[in-house]
């Protein structure tokens, strides 16, 4: 089944202390994407990749980092989480970045203490 | 991109159509109308874009005006299941010089399928 894959879905976690969501896409998909959804604020863009070690900043990439060793893979590193990082986390991943629709994970709630 | 309004919320009666507006009047030419919802915190899911002819797919029928100005997303025969915020992009179709293609999501509609 085509799917995009986080983990983990649920995280307690502390200040400080770094932490790693995963995204896998079976799709062979070029594009894969980061973004974080809080209340009020809709869906915003973190970082995004458009192929194997190809990546760039979204609108909100502070306190964040990203890779894209394999096409597969697209991991988001939180190296020192804070509060204000509480939030629904979505991968997503499409064909390429040209009139494909995109595909997401099922989100990361993600609460920093 | 251009700007997207819709309706806060709709309700329909399970097993009739629903229909969607969209309105998108500063759509420019190579620009598609795409839509997605989400069920409550899920992963938003894909559901139809279009250029300027009607689509049609196995979930939803779209139809834009002849002017790109509007659209109106079709589920023909809704249910319970259904119920979600549906929300309407509009997003440029050529990726020039690697330039972002990243969703932005506005408020969308609220659509509730009663029983």
């Amino acid at each position: 089944e085509a799917q995009v894959t986080q983990n983990p879905r649920y995280l307690i976690t502390v200040t400080g202390k770094k932490l790693t969501v995963t995204c896998s896409q079976n799709m062979n998909h070029e594009y894969m994407s980061w973004y974080r959804q809080d209340p009020g604020l809709g869906l915003r863009q973190i970082y995004y990749s458009m192929n194997v070690e190809v990546t760039d900043k979204g609108d909100v990439p502070e306190g964040y980092k990203v890779s894209r060793k394999e096409k597969r893979n697209f991991p988001l590193i939180l190296e020192s989480p804070s509060p204000n990082q509480t939030s629904l986390y979505f991968c997503a991943s499409s064909l390429s970045a040209s009139n494909q629709p995109q595909h997401f994970g099922d989100g990361t709630r993600l609460s920093i203490l | 991109d251009a700007k997207t309004t819709q309706p806060t919320s709709m309700d329909c009666a399970e097993g009739r159509a629903a229909n969607l507006p969209c309105n998108h009047s500063t759509i420019s030419g190579n620009e598609y109308v795409y839509w997605y919802r989400q069920i409550h915190s899920q992963g938003p899911q894909y559901i139809i874009h279009g250029l300027k002819n009607n689509e049609t797919n196995e979930m939803a029928s779209l139809i834009i005006t002849e002017d790109r100005k509007s659209s109106t997303l079709i589920l023909p025969h809704a249910t319970l299941r259904d119920t979600a915020v549906y929300y309407c992009i509009v997003l440029g179709g050529w990726n020039s010089g690697g330039s972002n293609y990243k969703l932005t999501f506005g408020k969308g509609t609220l659509l509730t399928v009663n029983p």
